[in-house]
């Protein structure tokens, strides 16, 4: 199973760009990874998907290097609303190999 | 409409008891699965089935049983219950078995157990 390290907390002022980065030394060859959002009382939410190199949505960018040993999220301009626990998710395509979720990054968004 | 719903969004019970928790989709999906969150927030996998067959156990005692009626339905019976069963139990649901495919999750059950 994939080990994967977030950490544990990020502050942030409302504007900024905030980068969270995820570790999974042992990514196996048909793992993805995704992020998820989780707001207090609700469940995660997906958030963006990538196997390699960049992938950006309406919300996110996700940076993979060509080892994929690590991804990172970004976020442009957040708000406060974007404050939230965000979690990296490594799993794979086989539907015997169960989804790792990292522990979650709690991101505070400063007025 | 809510996509993945769960009742009940509160459980509170006495060590001993039996409880279920109910969990219904409505997008069609193929696949359906019980998430534990602890009080650190740690996300860990229970169970997965597709198409109303177990494909995923995860190491969790055999006082929990999922029972899945059709492919739109995971319920999760928990019986003796104990203090360290206390947590937020999701489901979620994703297309397909491959699990490239995104999680769509319900809000959670918060279980109390006293």
């Amino acid at each position: 199973l994939a080990k994967i390290t977030q950490p544990i907390s990020m502050d942030s002022y409302e504007g900024q760009e905030v980068n969270i980065t995820c570790s999974h030394n042992n990514i196996a060859t048909n793992d993805y990874i995704t992020w998820y959002q989780q707001f207090p009382s609700q469940g995660p939410r997906f958030i963006i998907q990538g196997y390699k190199t960049k992938v950006t949505n309406e919300v996110a960018s996700l940076f993979i290097p060509a080892d994929r040993k690590s991804s990172t999220l970004s976020l442009p301009r957040v708000s406060l609303s974007d404050t939230a626990v965000y979690y990296c998710l490594v799993g794979g395509r086989s539907g015997n190999t169960p989804l790792v979720f990292g522990k979650g990054t709690r991101l505070s968004v400063i007025a | 409409d809510t996509a993945v719903s769960q009742t009940p969004k509160y459980l509170v019970t006495q060590m001993g008891n039996d409880k279920s928790i109910k969990c219904e989709q409505n997008l069609g999906h193929d696949t359906m699965y019980w998430y534990k969150q602890d009080s650190k927030k740690f996300l860990k996998i229970m169970f997965s089935y597709n198409n109303k067959e177990l494909i995923i156990n995860e190491t969790v005692p055999n006082r929990f049983s999922p029972k899945s009626p059709d492919k739109a339905h995971l319920n999760l019976h928990i019986n003796s219950l104990e203090l360290g069963d206390s947590a937020v139990y999701f489901c979620a649901s994703s297309r397909g078995e491959s699990y490239n495919s995104p999680l769509h999750f319900g809000n959670g059950t918060r279980l109390t157990v006293t």
